[in-house]
């Protein structure tokens, strides 16, 4: 599975973007890119998957670059409640034998 | 949309006793469903996978014989923490993807339960 590296912590203030880049560079053909949410005493939360260049939803923004050796997350204006753990998660979503495996993630906190 | 339910979701527990956890997908069917444990401010690590109708598989370093696992259905695995001592106090959670979904190759999220508690006394 491809290796994720994420900055441990970032803070914000409210009504800001936050982007998130999670580095990948042994990304294989088959794997997409996925993050994923965590509050406190909560399991994860899907927020937003890709496979390549941008996606968007209601949430967040997801940014691929052509080569997908990483991919950036964008939280356009946070509010305090968006404080949370955010993962980012590389693998063969097709295959259904994937295990999901987590890294360290980044925690957010957005400030008033 | 699909959910997945733990149960239950906090549980305080004397040392030396067995403790079980449910996990169940609601609206959808898995035969496989994962288990995960999360100490304080660190990330999820995955213990085993649950596999519907066989035997789970686990990762390195998790004991089998402590932490037993049983996917009886298709929408029910539970994970039984045998002679539970302090250091299993944790958060335990299980995840699950729809197998249906992924067997006509569409895209689906996988599911976590909201959590469970467990402080052993």
């Amino acid at each position: 599975l491809a290796k994720t590296t994420q900055p441990i912590s970032m803070d914000s203030y409210e009504g800001q973007e936050v982007n998130i880049t999670c580095s990948h560079n042994n990304i294989a053909t088959n794997d997409y890119i996925t993050w994923y949410q965590q509050f406190p005493s909560q399991g994860p939360r899907f927020i937003i998957q890709g496979y390549k260049t941008k996606v968007t939803n209601e949430v967040a923004s997801l940014f691929i670059p052509a080569d997908r050796k990483s991919s950036t997350l964008s939280l356009p204006r946070v509010s305090l409640s968006d404080t949370a753990v955010y993962y980012c998660l590389v693998g063969p979503w097709m295959d259904s034998s994937y295990k999901l495996i987590f890294g360290s993630g980044t925690r957010l906190l957005v400030r008033p | 949309g699909a959910v997945v339910s733990q149960h239950p979701s906090w549980v305080i527990c004397k040392s030396g006793t067995s403790v079980k956890i449910e996990c169940r997908s609601l609206d959808f069917q898995a035969t496989t469903m994962f288990w995960y444990r999360q100490f304080p401010k660190q990330s999820l690590m995955l213990m085993a996978t649950s596999n519907e109708g066989s035997k789970a598989t686990y990762e390195q370093g998790v004991e089998k014989d402590k932490f037993l696992i049983n996917h009886a259905s298709l929408t029910l695995s539970t994970l039984t923490v045998t002679s539970a001592h302090p250091e299993d106090s944790s958060f335990y959670i299980c995840s699950a993807r729809d197998g249906a979904r992924l067997n006509r190759l569409s895209n689906t999220e996988a599911f976590f339960g909201q959590g469970t508690r467990l402080t052993v006394v």
